[in-house]
Protein backbone atom coordinates (compact mmCIF):
# COMPACT_ATOMS: atom_id res chain seq x y z
CA UNK A 1 0.00 0.00 0.00
CA UNK A 2 1.21 3.80 -0.32
CA UNK A 3 2.93 4.95 2.28
CA UNK A 4 4.67 8.27 3.31
CA UNK A 5 7.54 9.31 5.27
CA UNK A 6 8.97 12.08 6.29
CA UNK A 7 12.95 13.40 6.75
CA UNK A 8 14.99 16.14 7.28
CA UNK A 9 16.89 18.07 10.52
CA UNK A 10 15.48 17.46 13.60
CA UNK A 11 16.65 20.74 14.79
CA UNK A 12 17.19 23.52 12.80
CA UNK A 13 18.65 27.12 13.90
CA UNK A 14 16.32 30.26 14.22
CA UNK A 15 16.67 32.92 11.26
CA UNK A 16 17.41 30.01 9.23
CA UNK A 17 14.98 27.79 6.80
CA UNK A 18 13.60 24.51 7.39
CA UNK A 19 13.41 21.68 4.90
CA UNK A 20 11.27 18.47 4.53
CA UNK A 21 10.99 15.79 2.19
CA UNK A 22 7.72 13.60 2.12
CA UNK A 23 9.07 9.97 0.08
CA UNK A 24 5.98 8.48 -1.00
CA UNK A 25 6.56 4.63 -1.78
CA UNK A 26 4.34 2.07 -3.28
CA UNK A 27 2.32 4.98 -5.18
CA UNK A 28 3.45 7.82 -7.66
CA UNK A 29 3.40 11.24 -6.42
CA UNK A 30 2.40 12.14 -10.23
CA UNK A 31 -0.22 9.78 -10.64
CA UNK A 32 -4.31 10.49 -9.64
CA UNK A 33 -5.41 13.48 -8.99
CA UNK A 34 -4.21 14.01 -5.37
CA UNK A 35 -3.17 16.85 -3.20
CA UNK A 36 0.22 16.74 -1.58
CA UNK A 37 -0.07 18.82 1.87
CA UNK A 38 2.34 19.55 4.97
CA UNK A 39 0.58 20.27 7.94
CA UNK A 40 2.05 20.83 11.37
CA UNK A 41 1.03 20.60 14.85
CA UNK A 42 3.21 22.87 17.56
CA UNK A 43 3.75 20.38 21.12
CA UNK A 44 -0.01 20.63 23.07
CA UNK A 45 -1.84 22.43 20.19
CA UNK A 46 -4.03 21.93 17.47
CA UNK A 47 -3.90 21.05 13.55
CA UNK A 48 -2.69 24.00 10.65
CA UNK A 49 -2.54 23.37 7.59
CA UNK A 50 0.68 24.96 5.61
CA UNK A 51 -0.12 24.61 2.29
CA UNK A 52 -0.37 21.56 -0.77
CA UNK A 53 0.65 20.88 -4.21
CA UNK A 54 -1.28 19.36 -6.76
CA UNK A 55 0.07 16.55 -8.98
CA UNK A 56 0.31 19.13 -11.88
CA UNK A 57 2.49 21.28 -9.69
CA UNK A 58 -0.01 24.12 -8.39
CA UNK A 59 0.10 25.27 -4.97
CA UNK A 60 -1.97 26.29 -2.10
CA UNK A 61 -0.87 27.96 0.91
CA UNK A 62 -1.95 29.00 4.59
CA UNK A 63 -2.01 33.29 4.18
CA UNK A 64 -0.30 33.24 7.39
CA UNK A 65 2.95 31.00 6.04
CA UNK A 66 2.30 32.04 2.76
CA UNK A 67 5.28 34.67 2.70
CA UNK A 68 8.02 32.03 3.72
CA UNK A 69 6.92 28.69 2.54
CA UNK A 70 7.77 26.49 -0.86
CA UNK A 71 6.36 23.30 -1.84
CA UNK A 72 7.51 21.73 -4.32
CA UNK A 73 7.39 18.08 -6.12
CA UNK A 74 10.36 15.71 -7.53
CA UNK A 75 8.69 13.12 -9.54
CA UNK A 76 12.15 11.59 -10.23
CA UNK A 77 12.55 11.14 -6.98
CA UNK A 78 8.88 10.56 -5.87
CA UNK A 79 9.07 12.83 -3.12
CA UNK A 80 7.78 16.25 -2.04
CA UNK A 81 9.38 18.91 0.12
CA UNK A 82 8.72 21.61 2.52
CA UNK A 83 10.65 24.80 2.70
CA UNK A 84 9.76 27.23 5.49
CA UNK A 85 12.12 30.45 5.66
CA UNK A 86 13.25 33.01 8.56
CA UNK A 87 12.10 30.52 11.65
CA UNK A 88 11.51 31.23 14.97
CA UNK A 89 10.99 28.95 18.08
CA UNK A 90 7.10 29.19 17.32
CA UNK A 91 7.58 27.32 14.15
CA UNK A 92 8.89 24.52 16.59
CA UNK A 93 6.16 21.63 15.74
CA UNK A 94 5.85 17.88 14.36
CA UNK A 95 5.21 18.21 10.98
CA UNK A 96 3.40 15.90 8.88
CA UNK A 97 2.72 15.16 5.08
CA UNK A 98 -0.40 14.12 3.94
CA UNK A 99 -2.42 12.71 0.45
CA UNK A 100 -5.45 14.28 -0.49
CA UNK A 101 -8.20 16.13 0.72
CA UNK A 102 -10.30 15.04 3.19
CA UNK A 103 -6.72 13.34 4.16
CA UNK A 104 -7.09 9.56 3.96
CA UNK A 105 -2.91 9.00 4.06
CA UNK A 106 -0.57 10.51 6.16
CA UNK A 107 3.18 10.54 7.40
CA UNK A 108 3.88 9.32 10.56
CA UNK A 109 5.13 12.86 11.39
CA UNK A 110 8.46 14.37 12.36
CA UNK A 111 9.29 16.75 15.13
CA UNK A 112 11.47 19.98 14.35
CA UNK A 113 12.66 22.07 16.71
CA UNK A 114 13.82 25.50 16.37
CA UNK A 115 16.65 26.55 18.58
CA UNK A 116 20.31 27.75 18.57
CA UNK B 1 -9.87 34.03 6.43
CA UNK B 2 -12.55 31.09 7.18
CA UNK B 3 -12.70 30.49 11.03
CA UNK B 4 -13.89 27.49 12.77
CA UNK B 5 -14.99 27.39 16.26
CA UNK B 6 -14.95 23.79 18.25
CA UNK B 7 -15.17 23.80 21.87
CA UNK B 8 -12.27 22.49 23.52
CA UNK B 9 -13.20 19.89 26.11
CA UNK B 10 -16.48 17.56 25.94
CA UNK B 11 -17.44 15.49 28.44
CA UNK B 12 -19.38 12.04 28.71
CA UNK B 13 -20.17 9.09 30.47
CA UNK B 14 -19.76 5.96 29.24
CA UNK B 15 -22.05 4.48 27.05
CA UNK B 16 -24.23 7.60 26.10
CA UNK B 17 -23.44 9.96 23.05
CA UNK B 18 -21.20 12.77 22.66
CA UNK B 19 -22.26 15.45 20.38
CA UNK B 20 -18.53 17.37 19.05
CA UNK B 21 -19.47 20.74 17.21
CA UNK B 22 -18.02 22.76 14.96
CA UNK B 23 -18.65 26.18 14.11
CA UNK B 24 -18.47 28.26 11.18
CA UNK B 25 -20.16 30.80 8.99
CA UNK B 26 -22.87 29.13 7.13
CA UNK B 27 -20.69 25.75 7.15
CA UNK B 28 -23.68 24.07 6.10
CA UNK B 29 -22.99 24.79 2.31
CA UNK B 30 -19.32 23.21 2.93
CA UNK B 31 -17.60 19.71 3.05
CA UNK B 32 -16.78 19.07 6.46
CA UNK B 33 -14.18 16.78 6.99
CA UNK B 34 -13.18 14.99 11.01
CA UNK B 35 -10.32 13.73 12.37
CA UNK B 36 -9.59 11.65 15.40
CA UNK B 37 -6.05 11.99 17.08
CA UNK B 38 -4.45 9.67 19.49
CA UNK B 39 -1.69 10.91 21.61
CA UNK B 40 1.27 10.58 19.29
CA UNK B 41 -0.36 9.38 16.19
CA UNK B 42 -1.04 10.83 13.08
CA UNK B 43 -4.84 12.06 12.78
CA UNK B 44 -7.26 9.48 11.43
CA UNK B 45 -10.17 10.52 9.01
CA UNK B 46 -13.62 9.62 10.63
CA UNK B 47 -16.22 11.25 9.02
CA UNK B 48 -15.85 12.76 5.33
CA UNK B 49 -18.20 15.02 3.42
CA UNK B 50 -20.03 15.73 6.58
CA UNK B 51 -21.60 12.58 7.18
CA UNK B 52 -19.56 9.57 4.77
CA UNK B 53 -17.97 7.05 6.93
CA UNK B 54 -14.79 5.43 5.76
CA UNK B 55 -13.66 1.65 5.85
CA UNK B 56 -13.03 0.62 9.23
CA UNK B 57 -14.72 3.19 11.05
CA UNK B 58 -17.47 1.93 13.42
CA UNK B 59 -21.01 3.16 12.66
CA UNK B 60 -21.11 4.79 16.44
CA UNK B 61 -19.45 7.62 14.45
CA UNK B 62 -21.99 9.71 12.31
CA UNK B 63 -21.88 13.49 11.15
CA UNK B 64 -23.81 16.09 10.26
CA UNK B 65 -24.16 19.52 9.07
CA UNK B 66 -26.16 22.55 8.59
CA UNK B 67 -26.73 26.33 8.96
CA UNK B 68 -23.54 27.50 11.16
CA UNK B 69 -22.92 24.26 13.05
CA UNK B 70 -21.18 20.59 12.15
CA UNK B 71 -21.64 18.10 14.58
CA UNK B 72 -19.91 15.00 14.87
CA UNK B 73 -21.50 12.69 17.29
CA UNK B 74 -20.25 9.32 18.88
CA UNK B 75 -22.53 6.52 20.14
CA UNK B 76 -22.30 4.35 22.54
CA UNK B 77 -19.26 6.13 24.05
CA UNK B 78 -16.26 4.14 25.27
CA UNK B 79 -13.02 4.60 27.11
CA UNK B 80 -10.91 4.35 23.76
CA UNK B 81 -12.54 7.05 22.38
CA UNK B 82 -11.08 9.69 24.67
CA UNK B 83 -8.97 11.44 22.50
CA UNK B 84 -8.42 14.72 20.02
CA UNK B 85 -11.19 15.56 17.01
CA UNK B 86 -10.56 18.06 14.56
CA UNK B 87 -13.23 19.51 12.05
CA UNK B 88 -11.98 20.94 8.53
CA UNK B 89 -13.40 21.94 5.83
CA UNK B 90 -12.31 23.50 2.31
CA UNK B 91 -13.80 24.90 -0.39
CA UNK B 92 -12.41 25.05 -3.26
CA UNK B 93 -8.36 24.98 -5.03
CA UNK B 94 -8.40 28.55 -4.72
CA UNK B 95 -8.99 28.41 -0.60
CA UNK B 96 -7.09 27.78 2.15
CA UNK B 97 -7.93 24.29 3.96
CA UNK B 98 -8.65 24.99 7.50
CA UNK B 99 -8.45 23.10 10.60
CA UNK B 100 -11.04 23.93 14.09
CA UNK B 101 -9.12 24.41 17.27
CA UNK B 102 -9.47 20.95 18.49
CA UNK B 103 -11.71 19.22 20.51
CA UNK B 104 -10.82 16.97 23.33
CA UNK B 105 -13.24 14.27 24.24
CA UNK B 106 -13.04 13.29 28.00
CA UNK B 107 -15.11 10.27 29.24
CA UNK B 108 -16.85 10.33 32.36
Amino acid sequence: QVRLQESGPGLVKPSETLSLTCTVSGGSVSSGTYYWSWIRQPPGKGLEWIGYIYYSGTTNYNPSLKSRVTISLDTSKNQFSLRLSSVTAADTAVYYCARGIPILLWGQGTLVTVSS
Amino acid sequence: SYVLTQPPSVSVAPGKTARITCGGNNIGSKSVHWYQQKPGQAPVLVIYFDSDRPSGIPERFSGSNSGNTATLTISRVEAGDEVDYYCQVWDSRNDPVVFGGGTKLTVL
